[in-house]
């Protein structure tokens, strides 16, 4: 059981914008930056976003992140087949005093 | 470039112990926090472990507290993760990855291909 809260899927069409929720509590989002990872089929994970809202050197503009409280998300606009992988969320939690991911969300372009 | 490559997954039998190596490369070791993260077959993402960015701090999830120890050498540059007393659920893939700034809790930015760990009789 995560301490982190994804949905399990999220879905959309080609060109639509999909968002995914990550929720959390004071001692991990509430005080700590956030980061999004995309892990496609077979691969190692890859750092989508960091710092809540900044994307690595590399990354389209299409990925945005935001944080509100103890909740962040990440939206994807303009959705294309190649997105179509696991999205995690994580952050370090200061009462576990480790780091902690998401359950992961499944991103299905239809 | 930032380079990491995860080297002792195999078979191993429950209770048996297993070392992980990390060879790192492209960055300055003792620089930048370092983390273990495993995926077991079809499921999520779970941190392990983690050292602060001079390593003198290491840090466990729960579940393997005791059991494991993440250790560096910084000559070597190379992370290692010792694995002992064994169990059918640390069966994963395990991945290295390299703290994105001196800030232990700044998370992952570069990550290895992971080695797989079976753990069965």
């Amino acid at each position: 059981q995560s301490v982190l809260t994804q949905p399990p899927s999220a879905s959309g069409t080609p060109g639509q914008r999909v968002s995914i929720s990550c929720s959390g509590s004071s001692s991990n989002i509430g005080t700590n930056i956030v980061n999004w990872y995309q892990q496609l089929p077979g691969t190692a994970p890859k750092l989508l976003i960091y710092s809540s809202n900044q994307r690595p050197s590399g990354v389209p503009d299409r990925f945005s992140g935001s944080k509100s409280g103890t909740s962040a998300s990440l939206a994807i606009s303009g959705l294309q087949s190649e997105d179509e992988a696991d999205y995690y969320c994580a952050a370090w939690d200061d009462s576990l005093n480790g780091y902690v991911f998401g359950p992961g969300t499944k991103v299905t372009v239809l | 470039q930032v380079q990491l490559v995860e080297f002792g997954g195999g078979v191993v039998q429950p209770g048996r112990s297993l070392r992980l190596s990390c060879a790192t490369s492209g960055f300055s070791f003792y620089t930048y926090p370092m983390h273990w993260v495993r995926q077991s077959p079809g499921k999520g993402l779970e941190w392990v472990a983690g050292t602060s960015y001079d390593g003198s701090k290491k840090y466990y999830t729960d579940s393997v507290k005791g059991r494991f120890t993440v250790s560096g050498d910084s000559f070597k540059k190379t992370l290692f993760l010792q694995m002992n007393s064994l169990r059918a659920e640390d069966t994963a893939v395990y991945y290295c990855a390299r703290g994105r700034n001196f800030h232990d809790s700044s998370g992952p930015d570069y990550w290895g291909q992971g080695t797989l760990v079976t753990v069965s009789s």
